[in-house]
C-alpha cells in the first residue's frame, strides 16, 4: 500500500519556467490537498479538492493552478515560477466520505523540494 | 472561527527528561484535535488524535496528550525524551462536518540534547 506518493522529490527551476507536481493516492480518498511549508510559517494551504473534477482555493493560491481529472491524482502547476515559490510542497489526502465522519485522518506525502533560481 | 496556538516555537530538552509541547485551541465547540510529527526531510505522520472519547489519548512512541476543555488545551507529553524524538510537532484541528480545511498550528521544533 503506497499511500500518498509525490513526484518529483526534488526540482530546481529557473524563474519563468513552468512545471507540474504530481500527487497520487491509492486509498480511494475523496479529499486531496496541496500545502507549502516555509521556515517559521508552518503549513499553508494552496488548493484543495473535495472530489474528482472539483478544486477550491486555499490560503495562498496565487501563482498556482490545480487539476483533479482522476480521483486518485491531484496535480499542482506553476505556470511561471518565481523565487518566492521556493518551498517544500506537501500533498495530503483524506477519506472524507459521508457527513459526520468527523476527524478522519489526513495522510501526507513525503514532500517535493522546489528551488526557483 | 477555529484556531490553534502552539506557545513555543522551539523546545530543547535533555535525553531522558520529560517533554512538554503546548497547544491551545479556540473553538465555539469541542473540536477534534490531532498531533502530527515531522522528522527532518520527511512528511507529516499522525502521532495521536482526540475525537471526543477519552480525554487522555495515547499515541505512538510513548507520547500522550490530554484534552482539557476548561483550559482549551491539548498539550503533548512524554515522560522521557529520546534522541529520535527530535522533530517538528504540529497541533492540528482536522476537518469536521461543517468545514473542509485542516487548521495547523505553527509548529514546535523539539531538540533533544545528548
Amino acid at each position: 500500500n503506497a499511500g500518498v506518493t509525490q513526484t518529483p522529490k526534488f526540482r530546481v527551476l529557473k524563474t519563468g519556467q513552468s512545471m507540474t507536481l504530481l500527487c497520487a493516492q491509492d486509498m480511494n480518498h475523496e479529499y486531496m490537498y496541496w500545502y507549502r511549508q516555509d521556515p517559521g510559517m508552518g503549513l499553508r494551504l494552496i488548493h484543495y479538492s473535495v472530489g474528482e473534477g472539483t478544486t477550491a482555493k486555499g490560503e495562498v493560491p496565487d501563482g498556482y493552478n490545480v487539476s483533479r481529472l482522476k480521483k486518485q491524482n491531484f496535480l499542482l502547476g506553476l505556470e511561471s515560477a518565481a523565487p518566492s515559490q521556493t518551498s517544500v510542497y506537501f500533498c495530503a489526502s483524506r477519506l472524507g466520505q459521508g457527513a459526520g465522519l468527523v476527524g478522519d485522518i489526513q495522510y501526507f506525502g513525503a514532500g517535493t523540494r522546489l528551488s526557483v533560481l | 472561527a477555529q484556531s490553534v496556538t502552539q506557545l513555543d516555537s522551539h523546545v530543547s530538552v535533555s535525553e531522558g527528561t520529560p517533554v512538554l509541547l503546548r497547544c491551545n485551541y479556540s473553538s465555539s465547540y469541542s473540536p477534534s484535535l490531532f498531533w502530527y510529527v515531522q522528522h527532518p526531510n520527511k512528511g507529516l505522520q499522525l502521532l495521536l488524535k482526540y475525537t471526543s472519547a477519552a480525554t487522555l489519548v495515547k499515541g505512538i512512541n510513548g507520547f500522550e496528550a490530554e484534552f482539557k476543555k476548561s483550559e482549551t488545551s491539548f498539550h503533548l507529553t512524554k515522560p522521557s525524551a529520546h534522541m529520535s524524538d527530535a522533530a517538528e510537532y504540529f497541533c492540528v484541528v482536522p476537518p469536521g462536518t461543517s468545514y473542509d480545511k485542516v487548521i495547523f498550528g505553527p509548529g514546535t521544533s523539539l531538540s533533544v540534547i545528548p
